[in-house]
């Protein structure tokens, strides 16, 4: 159990364009979801946290207008990079907090954005 | 001072061997502490869970919580290359907060 799924697993896409997230809890319902970015070789960072039906909190110097996030319900949050630029290429990982056996966070597989 | 903190490595270690991972936390009041694995490329994923002081075994791995030390630890005994990644320990604080460690990269060598 405790099963999250992200989509799309990679994405490539042109300057400019914004790009969308999901994230799903698949078998247990998320009391909160997290958005983290990854550079190579770096340590996680959180981006943001959000609770469903409730705007997201932002971690100092994330800019909440450019990367969106919806918390629509218990299982899923979205992420939209706005305006993606090539500085956005990242490893964008989400992550639920729930779970049957533990409250814990599972993290989802991750996205690997590419902005050329 | 971090909430969690990890030596960031990489810690070697030959296959077979135990490997020893740490981490120390700041906040007294914590009762949750996990422990993850994140092979490179990929996120992390669960593999040890402890609320308890003592120690608590799953296969190879053995995680050992003292909270009167607020020190928290990850034992992996015959340790294979298949167990080289970065370890990342997590802490829920006395606020219901989440903490990450930020990793101890770990090398078994065959």
């Amino acid at each position: 159990g405790a099963v999250v799924s992200q989509h799309p697993s990679w994405v490539i896409c042109k300057s400019g364009t914004s790009v969308k997230i999901e994230c799903r809890s698949l078998d247990f319902q998320a009391t909160t979801m997290f958005w983290y970015r990854q550079f190579p070789k770096q340590s996680l960072m959180l981006m943001a946290t959000s609770n469903e039906g409730s705007k997201a909190t932002y971690e100092q110097g994330v800019e909440k207008d450019k990367f969106l996030i919806n918390h629509a319900s218990l299982t899923l949050s979205t992420l939209t990079v706005t305006s993606a630029h090539p500085e956005d290429s990242s490893f964008y990982i989400c992550s639920a907090r729930g779970g049957r056996v533990t409250d814990t966070q599972y993290f989802g597989p991750g996205t690997r954005l590419t902005v050329l | 001072q971090k909430e969690v903190e990890q030596n960031s490595g990489p810690l070697s270690v030959p296959e077979g061997a135990i490997a020893s991972l740490n981490c120390t936390y700041s906040d007294r009041g914590s009762q949750s502490f996990f422990w993850y694995r994140q092979y490179s490329g990929k996120s992390p994923e669960l593999i040890m869970f402890i609320y308890s002081n003592g120690d608590k075994e799953d296969g190879r791995f053995t995680a050992q919580l003292n909270k009167a030390s607020q020190y928290v630890s990850l034992l992996i005994r015959d340790s294979q290359p298949s167990d080289s990644a970065t370890y990342l320990c997590a802490v829920i604080s006395g606020f219901n907060k989440f903490y990450f460690g930020s990793g101890t990269k770990l090398n078994v060598k065959p």
